[in-house]
C-alpha cells in the first residue's frame, strides 16, 4: 500500500507560472518535509512541518512556500519558477519521537520548466 | 561540522561480488545512521539504519559496519546482484528532534551481469 503519495508525478510548467505539488500520507506521522533533489545530488531540505509549525531551511528561496492544512496533507507552491527550479521534488514523512526516526519518501515529482 | 563524507561516488561490481561503500561524520551528536537506496525516477528508500550502540547490522544481504571511534560507517553488500544497481546514500541525523537528515553525496553502484 502507498504511504507517502505525491501528485503529480510529472510536471511541466513554463517560466515564471506558479505550480502546486501536493503530497498525502497514510502513516500517519507528526512531521512532514520537502526536499529538492537535483540530477547525482543528494536531495535538500527545503521545509519541513513538526505537526502545524513550519520550519524554513536557512537558504530555501523565497519563491518556495508550503502549506499543510491537515496531518495527511502537505503542499510546496512555486511562486515563480525559474530554469534552476526544475528537479525532482520529494515529500517524506517521520514520526519523531519514535525510535526509529525513520523518514519515509515519496516517490517524487519531477517538474521541467520551459 | 554537519557534513557527511561518502566514497567511492561511483562504483562498478561483478554480479555476485562486495560492494563496499563509506561514509565518515564529523558530528558526534550523531546518533542514527541510515543507509537510502534510490533507483533512477523514484524517490530514496530506507535499506537499512544503525545506532552507534553497536558495531555491525545485518539484514539480508546488506551489512552496516559502525565505528564510533573512527566517526565511520559503511554498507556492505555481499553477493551483489544488477538488480541492486542503483544510487546509495548514506545520511545521519540527531534522533529525537524533528532536525534534517545529513545526507553524503551518493554512491553509483553498477553490478554487471
Amino acid at each position: 500500500d502507498a504511504m507517502v503519495i505525491q501528485n503529480p508525478r510529472y510536471q511541466v510548467t513554463q517560466f515564471g507560472k506558479p505550480v502546486t505539488l501536493s503530497c498525502s500520507q497514510t502513516l500517519n506521522h507528526n512531521v512532514m518535509y520537502w526536499y529538492q533533489q537535483k540530477s547525482s545530488q543528494a536531495p535538500k531540505l527545503l521545509f519541513h512541518y513538526y505537526d502545524k509549525d513550519f520550519n524554513n531551511e536557512a537558504d530555501t528561496p523565497d519563491n518556495f512556500q508550503s502549506r499543510r492544512p491537515n496531518t495527511s496533507f502537505c503542499f510546496l507552491d512555486i511562486r515563480s519558477p525559474g530554469l534552476g527550479d526544475a528537479a525532482m521534488y520529494l515529500c517524506a514523512t517521520s514520526r519523531e519521537g519514535s525510535f526509529t526516526d525513520t523518514q519515509y519518501f515519496g516517490p517524487g515529482t519531477r517538474l521541467t520548466v520551459l | 561540522q554537519q557534513q557527511v563524507k561518502q566514497s567511492p561516488q561511483s562504483l562498478i561490481v561483478q554480479k555476485g561480488g562486495i560492494s563496499i561503500i563509506n561514509c565518515a561524520y564529523e558530528n558526534t551528536a550523531f546518533d542514527y545512521f541510515p543507509w537510502y537506496q534510490q533507483f533512477p525516477g523514484k524517490g530514496p528508500a530506507l535499506l537499512i539504519a544503525i545506532r552507534p550502540d553497536v558495531s555491525e547490522k545485518k539484514e539480508g544481504r546488506f551489512t552496516i559496519s559502525f565505528n564510533k571511534s573512527a566517526k565511520q560507517f559503511s554498507l556492505h553488500i555481499m553477493d551483489s546482484q544488477p538488480g541492486d544497481s542503483a544510487t546509495y546514500f548514506c545520511a545521519a541525523k540527531v534522533s529525537g528532534s524533528a532536525r534534517q537528515l545529513t545526507f553524503g553525496s551518493g554512491t553509483q553502484l553498477t553490478v554487471l551481469p
